[in-house]
């Protein structure tokens, strides 16, 4: 069974200080997501990571994949308090058909 | 806006009840999923569709059902509802049949008072 496990699952950061949210799968996948939820909303797609090495970057976010450690990073940059939220991984099983989800980091920035 | 649209949005009933929510999936996407999002459970996979088959089934209760109907649109059937059953239900959709990048509803906030 794929366990997908984030850390942390509270992050409470102020503003323009660096962070590191880290996502760890247990089965080989090249597969994996981020997703934003704000507080009662959707979940909104962030990055799209296939392969072994990728790296994207959407303003102060950007996410990595190495699917040898079977890990995943959100690295924050310079927050804002607009990036409060929830954040969460993803992950796809090459034969699977659904993505199973970490438990989510809360992330919280302060003025 | 993701293009997949659910309704009703918030529903309030009681123990014992029957609700239906419903989910229109992206326009040509063919894959929809349901998705349980309680406080204590994270996101949960209920079960996926695709182009009107049942095709993954995750940790759906007996008394949950769903079907995707022709259109694509599809149902997801909650009977004998219990107080834990309370939840944010998403429906997600994607143009592929595997593990790929899902597009998720607003989601149906259910109440089971």
């Amino acid at each position: 069974e794929l366990k997908v496990e984030q850390n942390p699952l509270f992050l409470s950061m102020q503003e323009g200080k660096n962070y590191t949210i880290y996502c760890n799968y247990s089965t080989t996948s090249d597969r994996l997501y981020w997703y934003r939820q704000d507080p009662g909303k959707s979940l909104e797609s962030l990055f799209v990571l296939l392969s072994n090495g990728a790296v994207k970057q959407e303003g102060r976010l950007m996410a990595s994949l190495d699917t040898k450690a079977r890990l995943s990073t959100l690295h924050i940059t310079a927050a804002v308090h607009d990036l409060s939220a929830t954040y969460f991984c993803a992950v796809g099983l090459n034969a699977g058909n659904m993505l199973t989800f970490g438990g989510g980091t809360r992330l919280m920035v302060k003025p | 806006d993701s293009g997949v649209t659910q309704t009703p949005k918030h529903l309030i009933t009681a123990t014992g009840q029957r609700v239906t929510l419903r989910c229109s999936p992206r326009s040509g996407d063919l894959s929809v999923y349901w998705y349980q999002q309680s406080l204590d459970q994270g996101l949960q996979f209920l079960i996926q569709y695709y182009n009107g088959e049942e095709r993954a089934k995750g940790n759906i209760l007996e008394r949950f059902s769903a079907q995707q109907f022709p259109d694509l649109h599809s149902e997801l059937n909650l009977s004998s509802l219990e107080l834990g059953d309370s939840a944010l239900y998403f429906c997600a959709s994607s143009p592929r049949l595997g593990a790929g990048e899902l597009f998720f509803g607003e989601g149906s906030r259910l109440t089971v008072l």
